[in-house]
């Protein structure tokens, strides 16, 4: 079974923590993506990656940064937790640029205290 | 700037009646549509696409209508069951774009029994 798999289920980090997402995909896809949901604000796009060491900023960069060293690994980093960084993140991978349709990690909800 | 929206935040229905969600689009670049459907600690997954060539897409109880003009697509549910209780999220994707799709805020589906 395919899947997108996302290291942590809940997180609980302290404010100014380093704090490190990770996401690993086994559909060999090109393409990943990191999203944030809130309420009232839906997916909101924050970095995403069309290759390996290629990375490109979404909506809402900010306080946000990225690595993909592998092609199955996607990591999304928080420079310095902030409580407003407190939200429900999303992984998710596509093949290609004519593939229709993303495969979503279960996400992580990550609380900042 | 919302290019996908979805203007309804939440909805309820009685179980065994036709559930309606709404989506506007103001790009005329989207090429295809989709709908993703959310439950709480889960990824969203896919649900039901439309490419802009059509008008209406139907698969089991889940039929999505494009009404190209008025930029507008609605997902229809029919008869709704207590398991669709979800949030339920609108994606247009413009053909070729390496961020792919554009999500709406979604709308959370209530099915009472």
């Amino acid at each position: 079974d395919v899947k997108v798999t996302q290291s942590s289920r809940y997180l609980v980090k302290r404010t100014g923590e380093k704090v490190f997402l990770e996401c690993v995909q086994d559909m060999d896809h090109e393409n990943m993506f990191w999203y944030r949901q809130d309420p009232g604000l839906g997916l909101r796009l924050i970095y995403f990656s069309y290759d390996v060491k290629m990375k490109e900023k979404g909506d809402i960069p900010e306080g946000y940064s990225v690595s993909r060293e592998k092609k199955e690994r996607f990591s999304l980093i928080l420079e310095s937790a902030s409580t407003n960084q407190t939200s429900m993140y999303l992984c998710a991978s596509s093949s290609g640029t004519r593939n229709i349709g993303y495969t979503f990690g279960s996400g992580t909800r990550l609380t900042v205290v | 700037d919302q290019q996908v929206k979805q203007n309804s935040p939440s909805l309820s229905v009685q179980e065994g009646r036709i559930s309606i969600l709404n989506c506007d689009y103001t790009n005329s670049m989207f090429d295809y549509f989709l709908w993703y459907k959310k439950y709480p600690a889960e990824g969203p997954t896919f649900l039901i696409s439309i490419s802009s060539i059509k008008d209406k897409n139907e698969d089991g109880r889940f039929t999505v209508f494009l009404n190209k003009s008025a930029k507008h697509l609605s997902l229809h549910i029919v008869p709704s069951q207590p398991g669709d209780s979800a949030v339920y999220f609108c994606a247009a994707r413009i053909s070729g774009s390496a961020r792919q799709l554009t999500f709406g805020s979604g709308t959370q589906l209530t099915v009472l029994p």
